[in-house]
């Protein structure tokens, strides 16, 4: 199984400044997806943004835009203006391309502070 | 629109009682997934269903059990409860194909006394 680690558990950001969340993966796959997930209190899992691990332009969604580093195996979230909705647990996943299953990080809790 | 929905949202049951909780989803998507979440452990898989009559033990099945009768509905039963088994269940479900985002519902707190 692919394993999927975000190394920060906790994470704290300036209300308008910009933050990285960071996420790494293993996998022998040349074909995979990406994708990172916010949680908010509410506990509803809404999906941020995805990438494609072919592509090579990294993903942008409005203030939302990640730093794809194959070789690596990195796959970075960058918040820009950040904003108290913003303050969240964020999760990391994994799906293989010809797969279904997620695997999903122990995700890092974010705390935007006013 | 369409959705998912989970219910109960919340129970207390007490150890060695049967519990189910439910999973319906209107997307009419063909996989459909159970996780659990516990602090330090992010989600993890415990069953999954890639259609009709099809289920798979995901990562920490043991104690877990799901039936897939039609499309739609999904149900996670716990056979006998274990305060171990303490945690908030999230059903998903997804579309085989490129871009398969998966879909979840709004989780469900399962306290075992």
């Amino acid at each position: 199984a692919q394993t999927v680690t975000q190394s920060q558990p906790e994470m704290s950001v300036q209300e308008a400044e910009t933050v990285t969340l960071s996420c790494t993966y293993d996998t022998s796959e040349s074909d995979y997806y990406l994708f990172w997930y916010k949680q908010p209190p509410s506990r509803q899992m809404i999906l941020v943004i995805r990438q494609e691990a072919y592509k090579q332009q990294n993903a942008t969604e409005n203030r939302f835009s990640v730093n794809f580093q194959k070789a690596a195996k990195s796959f970075s979230l960058k918040i820009s203006d950040s904003q108290l909705g913003d303050a969240a647990m964020y999760f990391c996943a994994y799906r293989s391309g010809g797969g279904n299953q997620f695997y999903f990080g122990t995700g890092t809790s974010l705390t935007v502070i006013p | 629109d369409a959705e998912i929905t989970q219910s109960p949202r919340h129970k207390i049951t007490e150890t060695g009682r049967q519990v189910t909780l439910a999973c319906h989803q209107t997307w009419n998507h063909n996989n459909m997934f159970w996780y659990r979440q516990d602090l330090g452990h992010g989600l993890r898989l415990i069953h999954y269903s890639y259609g009709v009559q099809d289920t798979n033990k995901g990562e920490v099945s043991d104690g877990y059990s799901v039936s897939r009768s039609n499309t739609e509905d999904l149900p996670l039963t716990l056979e006998s409860a274990a305060s171990s088994q303490t945690s908030v269940y999230f059903c998903a479900s997804s579309e085989s194909g490129e871009w398969n985002e998966q879909f979840f519902g709004p989780g469900t707190r399962l306290t075992v006394l």
